[in-house]
């Protein structure tokens, strides 16, 4: 079953504002993934991230893997409009299992202009 | 132009009629994956396949089935639907392991009467 807790569950922001948001797991991952859902499409990923305590950046997206492998981190810089959506992480464990893919339950960000 | 296709996007059917839902990628690609996605629950991966003929099981397998003929083709079959069912299905691919980017489908909205 679902093994990753993502929080928070829903953001109400202002334009301008940073956002944060991060995802727990009672087991340990190899890869650490983040994704964003817009309405009505497929999720997108935004960032990868492989080793423990990387810090990864895309644009205004900067996300971490967490130094336990248990835990994962997403911020968004002086959000904007377009930020609009659903994010995702999602973690792999690796080896036999390397196909698999586990989600948190997602963060729906609103973006006030 | 890269694309993963899913084929119905939307079906209304009874419990008990079998059904397929079709996914087809032209990456070439290795992996492919079925997702379902449901309020408050994010996506969980259904089934999953490495290859051709090769295929295992993800988060939550029970009542779907998969066949991985060709490469292309990832078909996502409910031999007796039930209602508990009822979800948007997403098809996914990616390229063989390092390559992290998975294209999804546009997704299928299956209700089950």
């Amino acid at each position: 079953g679902q093994q990753l807790n993502q929080s928070p569950q829903s953001m109400f922001i202002q334009e301008g504002e940073d956002v944060s948001m991060n995802c727990t797991s009672s087991s340990i991952f190899n890869t650490w993934l983040w994704y964003k859902q817009d309405p009505g499409e497929g999720p997108v990923l935004l960032i990868a991230l492989y080793k423990a305590g990387e810090l990864t950046s895309n644009g205004r997206l900067t996300a971490q893997f967490g130094i336990t492998r248990k835990d994962s981190f997403l911020n968004i810089s002086a959000s904007i409009p377009s930020d609009v959506g659903i994010y995702f992480c999602a973690g792999r464990r690796g080896g036999t299992s390397y196909g698999k893919l586990t989600f948190g339950q997602g963060t729906i960000l609103t973006v006030h202009p | 132009e890269a694309q993963v296709t899913q084929n119905p996007r939307y079906l209304i059917t009874v419990t008990g009629k079998k059904l397929t839902v079709t996914c087809s990628q032209n990456m070439n690609h290795e992996y492919m994956s079925w997702y379902r996605q449901d309020p408050g629950l994010g996506l969980r991966q259904i089934y999953y396949s490495m290859n051709v003929e090769v295929t295992d099981k993800g988060d939550v397998p029970e009542g779907y089935k998969v066949s991985r003929k060709e490469k292309r083709n990832f078909p996502l079959i409910l031999e007796s639907p039930s209602p508990n069912q009822t979800s948007l299905y997403f098809c996914a691919s990616r390229g063989t392991s390092g390559q992290e980017t998975q294209y999804f489908g546009p997704g299928t909205r299956l209700l089950v009467l």
